[in-house]
């Protein structure tokens, strides 16, 4: 089955810069890498995801990168802003038999103004 | 809009209790989890469902039973409550089809067994 890693844990930015969240994935027939935001006292929400014929999407302020040569993929959000200080998660589908996914271990992140 | 409900915000139990937790989806999804949410743990899958009366083990299944009786409900069941239970419990629904990975979560029910 697939595995997840999500790093930082923890991440800290002045408003207006930039922040990135890494992930790696260990199955190599993954096609799907969607990730989560988590807002205090609510359920994550999905806020962009990538399939693997594409390298980079992007929405806004927040872009999704993909390597998967290297097995792994990145969530970008420029201009950060308070509003933007949530828990994120990662994620990839957990086996190709099925649509359960796996999440990382989650990223905080801190934007303060 | 997509609206998955849970019975409870919060919860406490006592030790060997039988804890119920229900979530209920009004999008007609085919799939259901159970998800436990745990500081620096991420989201654990505990159990899921592509049917009704059908379950999979995820991760973390020791401990928990699961119940789908009806497409949009799918309750959580832990049979004797102990303390290493105690955590935030997260439901989610999603479409089978592959063109949809999509999971909306419910709020989360925060479970204290003491």
């Amino acid at each position: 089955g697939e595995n997840v890693e999500q790093h930082p844990s923890t991440l800290s930015v002045q408003e207006g810069d930039s922040a990135v969240i890494k992930c790696t994935y260990s199955d190599s027939a993954s096609n799907y890498f969607p990730w989560y935001k988590q807002e205090l006292g609510k359920g994550p929400q999905l806020i962009i995801d990538i399939r693997s014929n594409v390298g980079e999407k992007k929405d806004q302020r927040i872009a999704v990168t993909l390597n998967k040569t290297a097995k792994h993929f990145s969530l970008h959000i420029t201009e950060t802003q308070p509003e933007d200080s949530a828990v994120y998660f990662c994620a990839a589908i957990r086996n190709q038999a099925g649509t359960a996914l796996i999440f990382g271990k989650g990223t905080t992140l801190s934007v303060s103004s | 809009d997509v609206k998955v409900t849970q019975s409870s915000r919060y919860l406490v139990k006592r030790t060997g209790e039988k804890v119920f937790l229900e979530c209920v989806q009004d999008m007609d999804h085919e799939n259901m989890f159970w998800y436990r949410q745990d500081p620096g743990l991420g989201l654990r899958l505990i159990y899921f469902s592509y049917d009704v009366k059908m379950k999979e083990k995820g991760d973390i299944p020791e401990g928990y039973s699961v119940s789908r009786e009806k497409k949009e409900r799918f309750s959580l069941i832990l049979e004797s409550a102990s303390t290493n239970q105690t955590s935030m419990y997260l439901c989610a629904s999603s479409y089978r089809l592959a063109s949809s990975y999509e999971q909306y979560f419910g709020p989360g029910t925060r479970l204290t067994v003491t």
